[in-house]
């Protein structure tokens, strides 16, 4: 069972347009990270947001957590090419002492000049 | 350097030899991870430690053991490699805060031929 859905799959846009990526479970997450992550290297942290309704802003990267903190979405303002590579969510769980990150399959953008 | 490095980058075996990953971090964390990532199935934890000498199993542990007798190392050996486990292998530390994510080495890329 995928705890984490991430949608959509791949997105392939073109430089300029506008995008957004959603991250959903029915679990309850204590928080949730949104990593992004170029060929060849690892995942590399982005936003931690950890209060349900929270808004970040990362220039032109805005991060929501829902309010009841069973979901997410990013959305990129503006796409540039530099903005291709992996988007993953991930989440700690709440309750206990549980501090493994559950992980997104992840979100294929691709920003075409 | 302080971070967290992983060697060999890439690393072809054949099947049926033992094999070791390296992980060596600079920050004194004290939890450690190691994942697998293969396309479909996104990032797989195989094994964590919270702390020297304490182990445990992930998601996908059969064929693998990790040690961890210094803070700072943790070695991941594939005992009989098999090509199934033929993966972009990664190692992450965290600092205990939930208000932090992961931090991700750079990856070994494992060819079990």
């Amino acid at each position: 069972t995928q705890l984490l859905e991430q949608s959509p799959q791949f997105l392939s846009i073109q430089e300029g347009e506008n995008l957004t990526v959603y991250c959903n479970s029915s679990s309850v997450f204590s928080s949730l990270q949104w990593y992004r992550q170029e060929p060849g290297e690892g995942p590399v942290l982005l936003v931690t947001v950890v209060t349900g309704g929270e808004v970040k802003k990362l220039k032109r990267l805005t991060f929501q957590f829902g309010d009841a903190r069973k979901d997410s979405s990013l959305h990129i303002t503006a796409a540039q090419p530099g903005d291709t590579g992996l988007y993953l969510c991930a989440g700690f769980t709440s309750g206990g002492s549980n501090y493994k990150l559950t992980f997104g399959k992840g979100t294929l953008l691709t920003v075409n000049p | 350097d302080a971070g967290i490095t992983q060697s060999p980058r890439y690393k072809i075996t054949e099947t049926g030899r033992q094999v070791t990953l390296m992980c060596h971090q600079t920050w004194s964390h004290s939890y450690m991870f190691w994942y697998r990532q293969d396309l479909g199935h996104g990032l797989r934890l195989i094994y964590y430690s919270a702390a020297a000498d304490i182990t445990d199993k992930g998601e996908v542990p059969d064929g693998y053991v990790v040690s961890r007798s210094k803070t700072e190392n943790f070695p991941l050996t594939l005992e009989s490699a098999t090509r199934s486990q033929t993966s972009v292998y990664f190692c992450a530390t965290w600092t205990g805060s939930f208000n932090y994510g992961y931090t991700f080495g750079s990856g070994t890329r494992l060819t079990v031929v």
